[in-house]
């Protein structure tokens, strides 16, 4: 089976670091995606990992460790439009591209 | 903005109704991917078409069907439509690589009376 897990929720104030964690149990594993949902629009790109360890972009880092199936998204410096939805992803190995969701972390940044 | 257009932005159907949904996928990106996203979940496999061939199925019935044309345009059909099937359906387009990123279009809110 296939199963992701993160946060459902979390709140966090304007200039702070937050990290949302995700954990992950899959058949077969190919890579690992993080997305930026607002409500209401498309899922976008955040980040891609495949191999263990850090991955740096910005305001926005993410790590991945596969012999503990775990993974986490840092934001620093947040912003007030960085109130989203945060979906970790993970690519099976089944020959063809598929992504399997976490219901998504609910992030509310405030003043 | 990436590059993949969806429409319409909204539709209402009625409970045994048929639907298509449309998507435009990025210029160069050969793989489309459908998902269904019922609120306050993350998105679902439905799909995904490779060169306008199905390659890959994700845990819904038959009458969730597609195509691929060879313009990057793309439908998702869906047939005897059910209250359940109100979701926000997006398409993904990316390149052939297995492990390339997929960048979603906005979306279809599909509401089912």
């Amino acid at each position: 089976g296939q199963n992701i897990d993160q946060p459902t929720e979390m709140t966090a104030t304007e200039g702070a670091i937050v990290q949302i964690n995700c954990t992950y149990q899959t058949s077969g594993f190919n890579g690992l995606f993080w997305y930026q949902q607002h409500a209401g629009e498309a899922p976008t790109f955040l980040s891609y990992n495949v191999l263990d360890g850090l991955e740096e972009k910005g305001r926005f880092s993410s790590f991945l460790s596969r012999s503990k199936g775990y993974s986490y998204l840092l934001l620093k410096e947040l912003q007030m439009k960085d109130s989203a939805s945060y979906l970790c992803a993970v690519s099976p190995n089944t020959g063809f591209q598929k992504l399997v969701f976490g219901t998504g972390t609910r992030l509310l940044v405030s003043p | 903005e990436t590059g993949v257009t969806q429409s319409p932005t909204h539709l209402i159907k009625t409970r045994g109704q048929q639907v298509t949904l449309r998507c435009s996928s990025q210029s160069g990106h050969n793989t489309v991917s459908w998902y269904q996203q019922a609120l306050g979940q993350g998105p679902q496999f439905i799909f995904q078409y490779y060169r306008e061939e199905e390659n890959g199925r994700g845990n819904f019935p038959p009458r969730f069907s597609g195509l691929q044309f060879p313009n990057y345009s793309s439908e998702l059909n869906v047939n005897a439509l059910e209250l359940d099937d109100s979701a926000l359906y997006l398409c993904a387009s990316s390149s052939d690589s297995s492990t390339d990123t997929q960048y979603f279009g906005p979306g279809t809110r599909l509401t089912v009376l």
